[in-house]
């Protein structure tokens, strides 16, 4: 029974063709996070929504953008792919609490490996 | 920014060996993870640590927040083929995870 759900698990896009990846969770959990993770490294955090409110990493490239509709979904946008881009998405969710933030566990999708061509 | 360093980086056991990994931090904080990466999925939760000196099991596994609470560790006893993967240790820093390094764990039969 999968909680944090991404598809698809695997894309694959041309150079320069946009790509939207997608994630939803059966927890209503009110923060969902988008990482990227490279080869044998640590997931890098991209970006989160904590709620409608969205928080964007200083470092995250213009070229990721992201979207939440509602609680149970949340989108990763790549305008223009480049080679730099192939890697594992990751999203993850979790609930915050609010007189304990260092409670917020978070549970990781399957993950999206995108290949860039 | 805050650094976390984990060691050892890689492992290379036979099956049955007990193995250990730590994870130390340059500041205190509050909660130690421990999730394992297995080839091509997400990072699976395996021990959450919330008090300075807590020792927790799961299974074969074990972990403890270390007094300090500036360092964790994690024990795998009797190590099985399935336990490879990439063990990462992390912190809790307001909404985000500080991730250790990784230790990449192969096991031979």
């Amino acid at each position: 029974d999968a909680m944090v759900i991404q598809n698809p698990r695997y894309q694959v896009t041309q150079f320069g063709k946009p790509v939207t990846l997608s994630c939803s969770q059966t927890l209503n959990h009110n923060v969902m996070y988008w990482y990227q993770q490279k080869s044998s490294q640590a997931p890098k955090l991209l970006f989160h929504y904590y709620d409608k409110d969205f928080n964007n990493e200083a470092d995250t490239p213009d070229n990721f953008q992201s979207r939440r509709p509602n609680t149970s979904f949340c989108f990763l946008d790549i305008r223009s792919p480049g080679l730099g881009d192939a890697a594992m998405y990751l999203c993850a969710t979790s609930r915050r609490f609010r007189l304990a933030g260092d409670k917020n566990i978070q549970y990781f999708g399957a993950g999206t490996r995108l290949s860039v061509l | 920014g805050q650094q976390l360093n984990q060691s050892p980086q890689s492992m290379f056991i036979q099956e049955g060996e007990d193995v250990s990994m730590n994870c130390t931090s340059s500041s205190i904080f509050n909660t130690w993870l421990w999730y394992k990466q297995e080839p091509g999925e997400g990072p699976v939760l395996l021990i959450a640590l919330y008090k300075a000196g807590e020792l927790t099991s799961n299974g074969r596994l074990t972990a403890q927040f270390g007094i300090t609470r500036k360092d964790s560790f994690l024990n795998i006893s009797a190590s099985i083929p399935s336990d490879v993967g990439i063990y990462f240790c992390a912190l809790i820093h307001t909404d985000k995870l500080i991730f250790g390094t990784g230790t990449r764990l192969q096991v031979f039969p």
